[in-house]
């Protein structure tokens, strides 16, 4: 069946630092592709999609491409602030309900 | 805007106690779903409605039964709570579920069976 691997987290950055969130999947067919987050006691928003090879899906400063050749959805950010701390999950769907990745914690320090 | 709305939002049950999670959506969306959310493991789907009158099992059906109860809510009932039921849950909908239509959460249902 389908399956998204995350990397592991915590992540721990200092602000303005780069971020690489590491997202691989494993499907048939062409599923769309997702990045959600989750705000301490808050369910999950959206982030950012893309739905077809090569597309590339982009939202407050986080990108990430839609890399068929390598099944990857890597979520990347130029310079991560504090309030980007939070959780992050990689998700497919094909026609159906989402399938979730394990989650990577990204904590960001002053 | 109130979105998705869960009810409640933590409960404590005893081994064997049954209840019911409510959930409401007020974005006229055709699909609904359930999922619980457990440390290490992400989210994985518990039962969800394509459309008003149909359901289907997700990934961890077994212990659980739903009712879309009309295009609004969904709900979800523990017959008989075990230990290895304690998880936060989560509520979400969808335009549709077909067109791949991100997913609307509520904030969650953290319930510890005891």
């Amino acid at each position: 069946g389908d399956s998204v691997t995350q990397m592991e987290g915590p992540v721990t950055l200092s602000e303005e630092a780069f971020l690489t969130i590491n997202c691989t999947y494993t499907a048939t067919g062409y599923p769309s592709l997702f990045w959600y987050v989750q705000y301490p006691g808050e369910g999950l928003q959206l982030l950012l999609k893309a739905t077809k090879a090569d597309d590339k899906g982009s939202n407050k400063g986080f990108e990430a491409t839609y890399r068929k050749e390598t099944t990857s959805f890597h979520l990347e950010k130029g310079s991560v602030q504090v309030s980007d701390s939070a959780v992050y999950f990689c998700a497919l769907t094909q026609r159906r309900a989402l399938t979730f990745g394990s989650g990577t914690r990204l904590q960001v320090q002053p | 805007n109130a979105g998705v709305t869960q009810t409640p939002k933590f409960q404590v049950l005893k081994t064997g106690q049954s209840m019911t999670l409510q959930c409401a959506q007020d974005m006229n969306h055709n699909s609904m779903y359930w999922y619980r959310q457990d440390p290490g493991m992400g989210l994985r789907l518990i039962y969800y409605s394509a459309s008003e009158g149909t359901t289907d099992k997700g990934e961890v059906p077994n212990g659980y039964n739903v009712s879309r109860l009309n295009k609004r809510e969904f709900s979800l009932r523990l017959e008989s709570a075990a230990p290895s039921q304690t998880s936060v849950y989560f509520c979400a909908s969808s335009v549709d579920s077909i067109n791949n239509s991100p997913l609307h959460f509520g904030n969650g249902t953290r319930l510890t069976v005891t």
